[in-house]
């Protein structure tokens, strides 16, 4: 069946310091990809997505591209903040077979230091 | 902006009773959804809703579950008779389109925290 996986977490980085984590994808077909985040007490928040192969979606700096060949959707941000600490999950959704769901990766628990 | 939100946040429980999640999802929104995620674990699809029916359900949404739309702006989850390993956070979430392109975005809510002791 369809499923994603994340990179072993925790993640713990300096303020400013690069993030990359890591995502890769088992699918049937092409499916919509998602960078979800949960800040402490919040529910799931989407961050950015990209729907076809090449697609980058970006926002609040960070960034993730769709990449078919290597099946992975990685999430990098060129410098952290504190205010990034949050829980983040990437997931995939296809419209054409699985309905509507969303199929979710682990997570990957982010911990900026000052 | 718009939110999804869910009542209550904490819940808790003795195996074998009844319990009622709630949730009002955004309000011109026409898809409705159920997801749990056990502590440590993945966060899991378990049922959507459209017009008043259930469109899909996952392996985990047995006959001890059932969802409603008792009104025009509540969605409900009822879990009949709770077992230990229902213990999970539950969220709602809601979408007004069903594909792909720029409304496809499923919001969520902050969750329920279900404790079956």
């Amino acid at each position: 069946g369809d499923s994603v996986t994340q990179m072993e977490g925790p993640v713990t980085l300096s303020e400013e310091a690069f993030l990359t984590i890591n995502c890769t994808y088992t699918a049937t077909g092409y499916p919509s990809l998602f960078w979800y985040v949960q800040y402490p007490g919040e529910g799931l928040q989407l961050l950015l997505k990209a729907t076809k192969a090449d697609d980058k979606g970006s926002n609040k700096g960070f960034e993730a591209t769709y990449r078919k060949e290597t099946t992975s959707f990685h999430l990098e941000k060129g410098s952290v903040q504190v205010s990034d600490s949050a829980v983040y999950f990437c997931a995939l959704k296809f419209w054409e077979t699985s309905g509507s769901r969303l199929t979710f990766g682990e997570g990957t628990q982010l911990t900026v230091n000052p | 902006e718009p939110e999804v939100t869910q009542t209550p946040s904490h819940q808790v429980t003795q195996m074998g009773q009844e319990v009622i999640l709630r949730c009002v999802p955004i309000s011109n929104h026409l898809y409705f959804y159920w997801y749990r995620q056990i502590l440590g674990q993945k966060v899991e699809f378990l049922v959507s809703f459209y017009n008043n029916e259930i469109s899909e359900k996952s392996e985990i949404f047995d006959d001890q579950f059932s969802v409603e739309r008792p009104d025009g702006s509540n969605f409900t989850l009822k879990i009949r008779s709770t077992k230990l390993e229902d213990s999970a956070m539950y969220f709602c979430a809601s979408s007004d389109f069903r594909g792909t392109g720029v409304r496809e975005t499923q919001y969520f809510g902050p969750g329920t925290r279900l404790l079956v002791l």
